[in-house]
């Protein structure tokens, strides 16, 4: 079974310029997450699908943050224009369902905003 | 709100060492626990979980005990290895959190030869 995929896995970019993420999840697995960790930290959830619907977003700093999972399947997190302080590792999860509580990760992107 | 409070690294042992890291936790319901892992420049990966209060999870030698009554999930190993070198993270879910996971702050463990 093929795991959750990312890319890109790095990306540097200057401040104020934009970068998009992209995920793609276990093939059946309903519930998506994005997750941001900066470095000596746990993961901080961004934002919670189920299928193509958004369960939680509360923690996206909407202002220069958005995500997408427009057919239930990939989705984007896109941040513009970037701060210094969004350097971090940006993670993807899926889980089966919305209470199957098991979460499966991706490798990451690390983005650093110089 | 609920949270997951794990001992503070880094943590340090020889190899063949026994590893305790403590975690507690708060919540208003019945939660699931989980142990994940990260290991140098890599996503994480659920080491082990458990579901209700006494179950034990297990895997690659690492157990944890789901103990209720002292809101505890503490991982341990008989005998460590460089290769146990990671970080682990305690983390629980449950429906009063949308099933969301709550993270401790992670523990480095150094193992060294």
């Amino acid at each position: 079974e093929a795991g959750v995929a990312q890319s890109p896995r790095y990306k540097i970019i200057e401040k104020r310029q934009s970068v998009a993420f992209w995920c793609n999840p276990i093939s059946g697995h309903a519930t998506l997450y994005w997750y941001q960790q900066i470095l000596g930290q746990g993961p901080k959830l961004l934002i919670q699908f189920q299928n193509n619907g958004v369960v939680d977003d509360s923690q996206l700093p909407k202002d220069r943050f958005s995500a997408e999972r427009l057919k239930g399947v990939d989705s984007t997190l896109k941040i513009q224009p970037a701060k210094l302080e969004d350097s971090a590792v940006y993670l993807c999860a899926s889980s089966l369902d919305l209470s199957y509580n098991e979460q499966f990760f991706g490798p990451g992107t690390r983005l650093t905003v110089l | 709100g609920d949270s997951v409070t794990q001992m503070e690294g880094p943590v340090t042992l020889s190899e063949e060492a026994f590893l305790t890291i403590n975690c507690t936790y708060t919540a208003t319901g019945y939660p699931s626990l989980f142990w994940y892992v990260q290991y140098p420049g890599e996503g994480l990966q659920l080491l082990l979980k458990a579901t209700k209060a006494d179950d034990k999870g297990s895997n690659k030698g690492f157990e944890a005990t789901y103990r209720k009554e002292t809101t505890s999930f503490h991982l341990e190993k008989g005998s460590v290895q460089v290769s146990d070198s990671a970080v682990y993270f305690c983390a629980l879910s449950e429906v009063n959190s949308n099933y969301q996971l709550i993270w401790g702050a992670g523990t480095k463990l150094i193992i060294k030869p």
